[in-house]
Parts: structure tokens; sequence; C-alpha cells
């Protein structure tokens, strides 16, 4: 059974602090690991598609890097700004290449100007 | 910018009912999906669809679930009898090709609220 967990649940920060949070997978049969920003009321929007172990990805302040032989990924902001402030899901796509996502349960980030 | 939309944002039904959540999903995308999240759970996977198929399944989408895609446009996902259990926001999300390899598009969901 493939399960998905984030740490930590949530996360209060000062604006300008650097934060980083977790997501551990199962490392076998491992297809790609997708990031995704949800911010309430909206729909989640999607951050980085990791594929290959130790691909590093960059989108301005946030980054991500991706371990598949040990099953994690770490997401980095840095200098968070009050609009960052969202839940941050991490899925992993099961195998069978369907699209399948398997989601953790989320970190919730407060950035506190 | 496309993006995938849902019908109704809001939906209230009495159990044993039937009810129908509708997506339109982004235009040149082939594949479809519906999640849903009961509150405070994680976001879990009901099906996947493809070439005017289901591709995967998920335990939770049992006989009283189907979707369709009957327009060529819209993909809907239909209840037959509904359960307070299946309480939740259910999204439908799109995807263009390569469909574990690529970010996939969520609408902004449809809450249901079985009575």
């Amino acid at each position: 059974i493939l399960n998905v967990e984030q740490s930590p649940q949530s996360l209060h920060v000062q604006e300008g602090d650097s934060t980083n949070f977790t997501c551990s997978f199962p490392s076998s049969n491992f297809y790609a690991l997708h990031w995704y920003r949800w911010e309430t009321a909206k729909s989640p929007e999607a951050l980085f598609v990791m594929t290959l172990n130790g691909d590093e990805k960059k989108k301005g302040r946030i980054s991500a890097t991706l371990n598949t032989k040990e099953g994690y990924s770490y997401l980095y902001i840095k200098g968070s700004q009050p609009e960052d402030s969202a839940t941050y899901l991490c899925a992993s796509a099961g195998s069978g290449n369907t699209g399948k996502l398997i989601f953790g349960q989320g970190t919730t980030l407060q950035v506190k100007p | 910018e496309p993006e995938v939309t849902q019908t109704p944002s809001h939906q209230v039904t009495q159990m044993g009912q039937e009810v129908i959540l509708r997506c339109v999903p982004i235009s040149n995308h082939l594949y479809f999906y519906w999640y849903r999240q009961i509150l405070g759970q994680k976001v879990e996977f009901l099906v996947s669809f493809y070439n005017n198929e289901i591709s995967e399944k998920s335990e939770i989408f049992d006989d009283q679930f189907s979707v369709e895609r009957p327009d060529g446009s819209n993909f809907t996902l239909k209840i037959r009898s509904t359960k307070l259990e299946d309480s939740a926001m259910y999204f439908c999300a799109s995807t263009r090709g390569g469909p574990s390899y690529n970010e996939q598009f969520f609408g902004p969901g449809t809450r249901l609220t079985v009575l």
C-alpha cells in the first residue's frame, strides 16, 4: 500500500524566515513526485513534478529536492512572505502511469507579517 | 489562462438521492481525474479516465460511482445513491499527457453535503 506522509502538519513563521518541510513516500515502484500549493477557497496549483533522483527544482523563492532511493523530498521557501501562506501538498504518482496521485496530508504554512 | 471549472460549487442532497458533479477540463487535455477530500482527511484518488474509458479506479469507486465524458467537453461524476459518508469536497483534474509525469490542473471543487 502506497503511503505518503508529510511533516510538520502545520508551521507558523515570521515574514522573512526561511522554512522547509518534508514529504516521505515509498521508494519502490517510484514514478514521480508532485508538489502542489493550495490556498483557501482556490484550486490546488502545481509547483513541481520531479522524477529523477537528486533532482532539484526552483520557482522563485521556492525550491524542492528529491531522493528516490530513500523516499523523501524537501520543499524549501526562502524569505517567506504572507502570500506564501497556504497548504502545501505532496503526492506520489502510483505505478502504472495512469496519473493516479497518492497525497500526503499536507503542511499548512502561516506566515505572519 | 485556461482553467478547470466545476459546477455546482456546493451541492446538498438527501441520503439515497443521485447526484451528478460536473467538470469542464482544459480543452486540449486528454487525461481526467476525480479526487475527493473528506473533512480532516487526505485528498484521495477516485478514478482516472483516458480515451473514453476508466484507466484506474480506487476501492472507493464502487458500483455507486460512474464517470462519463458525454460530449467531448464535460466530465461528470455520478453517485447513484448517496450515503452520509460521501460528504466531501470533490475535485476534478486534467492533464495533457504522460499522466504521471505532468502536472495535473485542478478545479476549485464541489462541496457535497449528504443529509
